[in-house]
This record gives C-alpha cells, structure tokens and sequence, in this order.
C-alpha cells in the first residue's frame, strides 16, 4: 500500500451531515490525489495537492472541499453530505523522481454510504 | 484534454486462453500510460506503466502492454489467462507535461475467467 492509510475504512451517515475522510501518508510525497470509484465511472479526481496549503479541483469537485496542514495529511471534507456522495474514496500519492514516478500509489480506500 | 476508452465493460476468456483488453487514449501532448489492477474490496495496484522507450512494456503477473502511437492505443494482454487473474482492469493516461495533474482513468474492465 506505499504508505497510505485510509480513516476509516466504513463509515454510514445521514444526509446533510458534515463528513471527513483521512489519508495519512508515510513517503513524504509532495503530490496527494483524492478519486471516487462508481459503477460505470471507473475512477474521477475530485481534488488533489502538490504540497502543504497547496490544492486544486479535479474533475468532480463540487460538495467537496480539502485540507493538507501537514505533507503526511490530506482530508477531504463533506460539507453537507448527499446521497450521490455515496462511493468508495480513495486516496493515492506519486512520487516526485524515482522508480515509482509517475504512477499514482492508492490505499486501500473508504466506503461511504450516505442514507 | 485527455481521455481514455476501454472497450468491453466486462471481458470472459477460458482458463489457459489469451487475454486482450483493449485502450485507446486521446492526448494532444505524449502521454504516459498505465495499466492498474483492482481486486474485490481492494485498492488499485499497478500492473505497468509507459513513459518513454521501448514501446512493449513487460508488467506483473505476466501481462504486458504495448504502446501504439498511431493507433492511440495500448492495449494489455496476456498470453494464458489465470483463474487468479479475474478482477476489474483500469487503463489511465497522463499527460507527460501536466506537473501534479492526477491520471485521468478509463471506467474499467471486469475480466471474467471461465474454468
């Protein structure tokens, strides 16, 4: 898993509650990505940082926002969660250089149910 | 902009034939090129990845891929299809330029192995 712990792995809530996600990285990678994984949409970017305070918006950015205070940490926020929040999350890094660049490295993802 | 195709959402072979799962990209610049494997409940492993090079890249778990410039393709395959080998394949492309841009994915292919 490179490195990457995802909190938590399961979580239910209801609409209109605030939820966040962890990634919690171990490698000290400047670039951190968070995707949604749906049936028949295969993976979308939501957000993505290259590095701390340092965040855009991907391709399905709106109802989400991000934080990254810290390298090793990058939260992704539900303001206000809906029921189309539904999915499985996950977050991935790229190394900077090396062997492992340019490939994404994910973790193990987050399913979120929203009832 | 960037895009990718797989053609078959899902994908039966035999036990001992060969696999061929097909992707075609579209990217104004060279791009980088993967090839991602996910199991039930897991996260996205990386199977191959083009950059630059030789354009038949040698993977995991016997599968490889090769680069088609003027077919804007780079479909994987496998000579002898494994039971173990049945889960949802993703094809992503990069843009080569794009600094902290994330991999854009194509919406996957079950792979299903018939005993």
């Amino acid at each position: 898993d490179a490195g990457i712990t995802q909190s938590p792995r399961h979580k239910v809530t209801e609409t209109g509650t605030p939820v966040t996600l962890r990634c919690h990285q171990t490698e000290n990678h400047r670039y951190m990505y968070w995707y949604r994984q749906d049936p028949g949409h295969g993976l979308r970017l939501i957000h993505y940082s290259y590095g701390v305070k340092d965040t855009d918006k991907g391709e399905v950015s709106d109802g989400y926002s991000v934080s990254r205070s810290k390298t090793e940490d990058f939260l992704l926020t539900l303001e206000s969660a809906t029921s189309s929040q539904t999915s499985v999350y996950f977050c991935a890094i790229r190394p900077d250089r090396g062997r492992g660049h340019p490939s994404l490295h994910f973790g193990n993802g987050t399913r979120l149910t929203v009832t | 902009a960037q895009s990718v195709t797989q053609l078959g959402s899902h994908v039966s072979v035999s036990e001992g034939a060969l696999v061929l799962l097909r992707c075609n990209y579209s990217s104004s610049v060279p791009p980088y090129l993967f090839w991602y494997v996910q199991y039930p409940n897991q996260g996205l492993q990386l199977l191959l990845k083009y950059t630059t090079g030789a354009t038949l890249v040698k993977g995991i778990n016997g599968f490889e891929a090769e680069f088609k410039k003027s077919e804007t393709s780079f479909h994987l395959t496998k000579p002898s299809a494994h039971m173990s080998d049945a889960a949802e394949y993703f094809c992503a492309v990069l843009y080569s330029g794009g600094g902290a841009d994330g991999l854009t994915f194509g919406k996957g292919t079950h792979l299903i192995i018939q005993p």
